[in-house]
Protein backbone atom coordinates (compact mmCIF):
# COMPACT_ATOMS: atom_id res chain seq x y z
CA UNK A 1 0.00 0.00 0.00
CA UNK A 2 1.04 3.65 -0.12
CA UNK A 3 3.73 5.14 2.20
CA UNK A 4 4.02 8.44 4.22
CA UNK A 5 3.73 11.44 1.81
CA UNK A 6 4.97 15.05 2.17
CA UNK A 7 4.84 17.82 0.45
CA UNK A 8 6.24 20.15 -0.70
CA UNK A 9 9.29 18.03 -1.24
CA UNK A 10 11.53 21.23 -1.30
CA UNK A 11 10.62 24.80 0.01
CA UNK A 12 12.51 27.86 -0.48
CA UNK A 13 11.13 30.75 1.43
CA UNK A 14 12.69 34.52 2.39
CA UNK A 15 12.81 34.98 6.15
CA UNK A 16 10.41 36.27 8.22
CA UNK A 17 7.54 34.40 5.69
CA UNK A 18 5.15 31.71 6.74
CA UNK A 19 5.23 27.93 5.57
CA UNK A 20 3.17 25.12 5.85
CA UNK A 21 4.05 21.38 5.22
CA UNK A 22 2.35 18.41 4.72
CA UNK A 23 1.93 15.23 5.49
CA UNK A 24 0.05 11.95 4.52
CA UNK A 25 0.25 9.37 6.64
CA UNK A 26 -0.44 5.88 5.97
CA UNK A 27 -4.29 4.80 5.91
CA UNK A 28 -5.11 3.46 8.95
CA UNK A 29 -2.36 4.60 11.19
CA UNK A 30 -3.38 6.24 14.39
CA UNK A 31 0.08 8.03 15.57
CA UNK A 32 2.02 10.73 13.61
CA UNK A 33 5.03 12.41 14.57
CA UNK A 34 6.77 15.36 13.46
CA UNK A 35 11.07 15.48 13.23
CA UNK A 36 13.71 18.06 12.14
CA UNK A 37 16.75 16.86 10.53
CA UNK A 38 19.18 19.89 10.02
CA UNK A 39 22.00 18.64 7.68
CA UNK A 40 24.28 15.63 8.71
CA UNK A 41 22.45 15.85 12.13
CA UNK A 42 20.56 13.44 13.76
CA UNK A 43 16.86 13.60 14.11
CA UNK A 44 15.05 16.06 16.67
CA UNK A 45 11.54 15.11 17.89
CA UNK A 46 8.82 17.95 17.33
CA UNK A 47 5.67 16.76 17.89
CA UNK A 48 3.33 13.45 18.29
CA UNK A 49 -0.38 12.98 17.96
CA UNK A 50 -2.09 9.69 18.77
CA UNK A 51 -5.73 9.23 18.37
CA UNK A 52 -7.69 11.99 19.27
CA UNK A 53 -5.50 12.80 22.60
CA UNK A 54 -4.20 16.15 23.02
CA UNK A 55 -0.61 16.02 20.71
CA UNK A 56 2.63 16.04 22.52
CA UNK A 57 4.26 19.52 21.58
CA UNK A 58 7.05 19.46 23.58
CA UNK A 59 9.57 19.15 20.66
CA UNK A 60 8.49 22.65 19.53
CA UNK A 61 11.55 24.78 19.59
CA UNK A 62 9.54 27.97 19.88
CA UNK A 63 5.88 29.27 19.66
CA UNK A 64 6.64 30.05 16.09
CA UNK A 65 5.91 26.50 15.40
CA UNK A 66 2.54 24.85 15.65
CA UNK A 67 0.98 21.51 14.34
CA UNK A 68 -2.54 20.66 13.49
CA UNK A 69 -4.08 16.89 12.40
CA UNK A 70 -7.34 17.13 11.08
CA UNK A 71 -9.94 14.21 11.00
CA UNK A 72 -7.30 12.00 12.27
CA UNK A 73 -5.58 11.77 9.08
CA UNK A 74 -3.52 14.71 7.05
CA UNK A 75 -1.07 16.70 9.11
CA UNK A 76 0.32 20.28 8.58
CA UNK A 77 3.10 22.02 9.95
CA UNK A 78 3.73 25.86 9.97
CA UNK A 79 6.47 27.55 10.87
CA UNK A 80 5.43 31.39 11.38
CA UNK A 81 8.20 33.99 10.46
CA UNK A 82 10.89 31.98 9.31
CA UNK A 83 14.55 32.12 10.78
CA UNK A 84 17.23 31.04 8.82
CA UNK A 85 18.13 28.34 11.52
CA UNK A 86 14.54 26.51 11.04
CA UNK A 87 16.34 25.25 7.71
CA UNK A 88 16.43 21.68 7.99
CA UNK A 89 14.72 18.84 6.57
CA UNK A 90 11.30 17.81 8.37
CA UNK A 91 10.30 14.40 8.37
CA UNK A 92 6.59 12.71 9.07
CA UNK A 93 5.91 9.16 10.45
CA UNK A 94 3.62 7.25 11.47
CA UNK A 95 2.81 4.06 13.05
CA UNK A 96 -0.61 2.29 14.49
CA UNK A 97 0.81 1.15 17.67
CA UNK A 98 -0.48 -1.09 19.58
CA UNK A 99 -0.71 -3.65 16.23
CA UNK A 100 2.59 -2.76 14.69
CA UNK A 101 4.23 -2.47 17.83
CA UNK A 102 6.39 1.11 17.46
CA UNK A 103 7.51 0.87 14.36
CA UNK A 104 7.52 4.17 12.55
CA UNK A 105 7.51 4.77 8.74
CA UNK A 106 8.89 8.08 7.34
CA UNK A 107 7.81 9.52 4.35
CA UNK A 108 11.12 11.55 2.42
CA UNK A 109 10.86 14.64 4.01
CA UNK A 110 10.27 18.03 3.07
CA UNK A 111 13.97 20.34 2.41
CA UNK A 112 13.42 23.63 3.81
CA UNK A 113 15.76 26.75 2.98
CA UNK A 114 15.10 29.79 4.34
CA UNK A 115 17.15 32.92 2.94
CA UNK B 1 16.11 12.82 29.17
CA UNK B 2 17.44 9.39 27.86
CA UNK B 3 20.02 9.39 25.54
CA UNK B 4 21.72 6.67 22.71
CA UNK B 5 25.13 6.63 22.16
CA UNK B 6 26.00 5.08 18.51
CA UNK B 7 29.46 4.19 17.37
CA UNK B 8 31.03 4.44 15.23
CA UNK B 9 30.26 7.54 13.99
CA UNK B 10 31.58 6.60 10.37
CA UNK B 11 33.17 3.80 8.98
CA UNK B 12 35.40 3.65 5.90
CA UNK B 13 35.24 -0.18 4.17
CA UNK B 14 35.93 -1.86 1.26
CA UNK B 15 33.29 -3.85 -0.46
CA UNK B 16 32.72 -7.62 0.96
CA UNK B 17 34.03 -6.36 4.73
CA UNK B 18 31.63 -7.05 7.46
CA UNK B 19 30.40 -3.96 9.65
CA UNK B 20 29.28 -3.88 13.08
CA UNK B 21 27.82 -0.90 15.05
CA UNK B 22 26.04 -0.61 17.92
CA UNK B 23 24.24 1.53 20.29
CA UNK B 24 23.95 1.89 24.05
CA UNK B 25 21.78 3.45 26.51
CA UNK B 26 22.14 4.61 30.60
CA UNK B 27 18.37 3.79 30.54
CA UNK B 28 16.69 0.02 30.08
CA UNK B 29 14.81 0.51 26.30
CA UNK B 30 11.86 -1.52 25.47
CA UNK B 31 11.77 -1.41 22.17
CA UNK B 32 15.21 -1.23 19.71
CA UNK B 33 14.97 -0.56 15.80
CA UNK B 34 17.30 0.17 12.90
CA UNK B 35 17.07 2.42 10.41
CA UNK B 36 18.80 3.37 7.18
CA UNK B 37 19.07 6.56 5.52
CA UNK B 38 19.75 7.40 1.83
CA UNK B 39 21.02 10.57 0.84
CA UNK B 40 17.35 12.81 -0.02
CA UNK B 41 15.17 10.07 1.62
CA UNK B 42 13.42 9.42 5.00
CA UNK B 43 14.82 6.75 6.92
CA UNK B 44 13.77 3.20 6.38
CA UNK B 45 13.35 0.51 8.86
CA UNK B 46 15.20 -2.46 8.79
CA UNK B 47 14.86 -4.44 11.89
CA UNK B 48 12.46 -4.50 14.85
CA UNK B 49 13.13 -5.87 18.13
CA UNK B 50 11.17 -5.96 21.18
CA UNK B 51 12.55 -8.61 23.54
CA UNK B 52 15.84 -8.84 25.48
CA UNK B 53 18.33 -11.14 23.90
CA UNK B 54 16.18 -11.38 20.49
CA UNK B 55 18.39 -11.74 17.57
CA UNK B 56 16.70 -11.05 14.46
CA UNK B 57 18.32 -10.78 10.72
CA UNK B 58 16.61 -9.19 7.75
CA UNK B 59 19.19 -10.43 4.40
CA UNK B 60 22.30 -9.89 5.16
CA UNK B 61 21.55 -7.37 8.36
CA UNK B 62 21.63 -9.35 11.47
CA UNK B 63 20.60 -7.30 14.76
CA UNK B 64 20.33 -8.34 18.57
CA UNK B 65 18.61 -6.49 21.37
CA UNK B 66 21.14 -6.85 24.61
CA UNK B 67 20.58 -8.53 27.40
CA UNK B 68 20.97 -5.71 29.64
CA UNK B 69 18.36 -3.60 27.79
CA UNK B 70 20.46 -0.97 27.56
CA UNK B 71 22.27 -1.65 24.09
CA UNK B 72 21.86 -3.23 20.48
CA UNK B 73 24.32 -3.85 17.24
CA UNK B 74 23.63 -4.17 14.21
CA UNK B 75 25.97 -5.90 11.64
CA UNK B 76 26.38 -6.41 7.95
CA UNK B 77 27.65 -8.82 5.94
CA UNK B 78 29.61 -9.15 2.97
CA UNK B 79 28.82 -5.39 2.25
CA UNK B 80 27.64 -3.82 -1.34
CA UNK B 81 27.81 -0.60 -2.56
CA UNK B 82 24.14 0.24 -2.02
CA UNK B 83 24.96 -0.64 1.64
CA UNK B 84 26.22 2.89 1.69
CA UNK B 85 24.23 5.94 4.07
CA UNK B 86 23.48 6.58 7.46
CA UNK B 87 22.16 3.60 10.02
CA UNK B 88 20.56 4.89 13.04
CA UNK B 89 19.61 3.30 15.97
CA UNK B 90 16.70 4.14 17.80
CA UNK B 91 14.67 2.85 21.00
CA UNK B 92 11.37 3.00 23.05
CA UNK B 93 11.60 2.97 26.77
CA UNK B 94 7.91 3.57 27.29
CA UNK B 95 6.33 7.19 26.90
CA UNK B 96 5.31 6.31 22.81
CA UNK B 97 8.72 8.68 21.60
CA UNK B 98 11.30 7.23 19.93
CA UNK B 99 15.24 8.23 20.97
CA UNK B 100 17.15 7.89 17.80
CA UNK B 101 21.00 7.76 18.17
CA UNK B 102 23.28 10.08 16.48
CA UNK B 103 23.81 7.57 13.50
CA UNK B 104 26.84 6.06 11.90
CA UNK B 105 27.47 7.06 8.30
CA UNK B 106 28.65 4.34 6.00
CA UNK B 107 31.31 4.61 3.11
CA UNK B 108 32.37 2.13 0.98
CA UNK B 109 36.15 2.72 -0.48
CA UNK B 110 36.16 1.56 -4.17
Amino acid sequence: GAGVSQSPSNKVTEKGKDVELRCDPISGHTALYWYRQSLGQGLEFLIYFQGNSAPDKSGLPSDRFSAERTGGSVSTLTIQRTQQEDSAVYLCASSSPPETGYEQYFGPGTRLTVT
Amino acid sequence: GQQLNQSPQSMFIQEGEDVSMNCTSSSIFNTWLWYKQDPGEGPVLLIALYKAGELTSNGRLTAQFGITRKDSFLNISASIPSDVGIYFCAGYFGNEKLTFGTGTRLTIIP
